[in-house]
C-alpha cells in the first residue's frame, strides 16, 4: 500500500508569507496527526484528526497555524503569516487505531516537509 | 507521560549486535513500550512494541524485565543501513507520541 505522502518536501519562504503543507494519509486511516521538529528540538505533537474532526489541537503553537482535513481524506496545514521560528520539519502520520497499542504497525509517518523561513 | 532516558549516541561495526537500553522508572501499569527508527530526511518508522518479557520481529527484539522500569532494543548483526536515530516511547492510550532526543546509532564498516 502507498505510505503517507507529504508535499512539498522542501519549502523556502520569506517571513510574512503564507505556506500550505499537504498530507495524504494511508487510505482508510481515520486518524491523522501533525508533528514538527524545530531546529535543535525534539519532535512535538501539533494536532490530531479523526476523519474530518479535530480531536486535539493542543500542540498548535499559535493562531497563525490552521489545519484542515477536507472530507476526512487529505489534510493541509497552513502557516500565515510565517515567522522565522516556524522553520523546521513538519511530519504527518496516520493510523487506524489511535493509541500506542496500535497493533503491530504503530503510526506511519511521512517523510516530512522541511520549511525554511528567511 | 512516563519520562524516558536513553544514551545520546552509540557506535558499532557491521555484523555486531547493538543493544540500546531505555530507562522509564515511572512507567504506568497500562503503558506500552514502543521503539521508532528514523533515517535522515525521513519520518520516524515504527520498529517494535511490547508490554512485558520479550518481543521479536523481523527487525529487532525488545527485552523488558519484570519490573518494566527499563527496556532494551536489540538489533542483530547491524549493517551500515541501520545507522539512524532510535527513539524509545512509553505511553498507553495516548495519541500524543512523546519523542525524546533518541539514540543516534552509527554503524561503521
Amino acid at each position: 500500500e502507498a505510505g503517507v505522502t507529504q508535499f512539498p518536501s522542501h519549502s523556502v519562504i520569506e517571513k510574512g508569507q503564507t505556506v500550505t503543507l499537504r498530507c495524504d494519509p494511508i487510505s482508510g486511516h481515520d486518524n491523522l496527526y501533525w508533528y514538527r521538529r524545530v531546529m535543535g528540538k525534539e519532535i512535538k505533537f501539533l494536532l490530531h484528526f479523526v476523519k474530518e474532526s479535530k480531536q486535539d489541537e493542543s500542540g498548535m503553537p499559535n493562531n497563525r497555524f490552521l489545519a484542515e482535513r477536507t472530507g476526512g481524506t487529505y489534510s493541509t496545514l497552513k502557516v500565515q503569516p510565517a515567522e522565522l521560528e516556524d522553520s523546521g520539519v513538519y511530519f504527518c502520520a496516520s493510523s487506524q487505531e489511535y493509541a500506542h497499542t496500535a497493533g503491530d504497525y504503530g503510526y506511519t509517518f511521512g517523510s516530512g516537509t522541511r520549511l525554511t523561513v528567511v | 507521560l512516563a519520562k524516558t532516558t536513553q544514551p545520546i549516541s552509540m557506535d558499532s561495526y557491521e555484523g555486531q549486535e547493538v543493544n540500546i537500553t531505555c530507562s522509564h522508572n515511572n512507567i504506568a501499569t497500562n503503558d506500552y513500550i514502543t521503539w521508532y527508527q528514523q533515517f535522515p530526511s525521513q519520518g520516524p518508522r515504527f520498529i517494535i512494541q511490547g508490554y512485558k518479557t520479550k518481543v521479536t520481529n523481523e527487525v529487532a527484539s525488545l527485552f523488558i524485565p519484570a519490573d518494566r522500569k527499563s527496556s532494551t532494543l536489540s538489533l542483530p548483526r547491524v549493517s551500515l543501513s541501520d545507522t539512524a536515530v532510535y527513539y524509545c516511547l512509553v505511553g498507553d492510550n495516548d495519541y500524543k507520541l512523546s519523542f525524546g532526543a533518541g539514540t543516534t546509532v552509527t554503524v561503521r564498516a
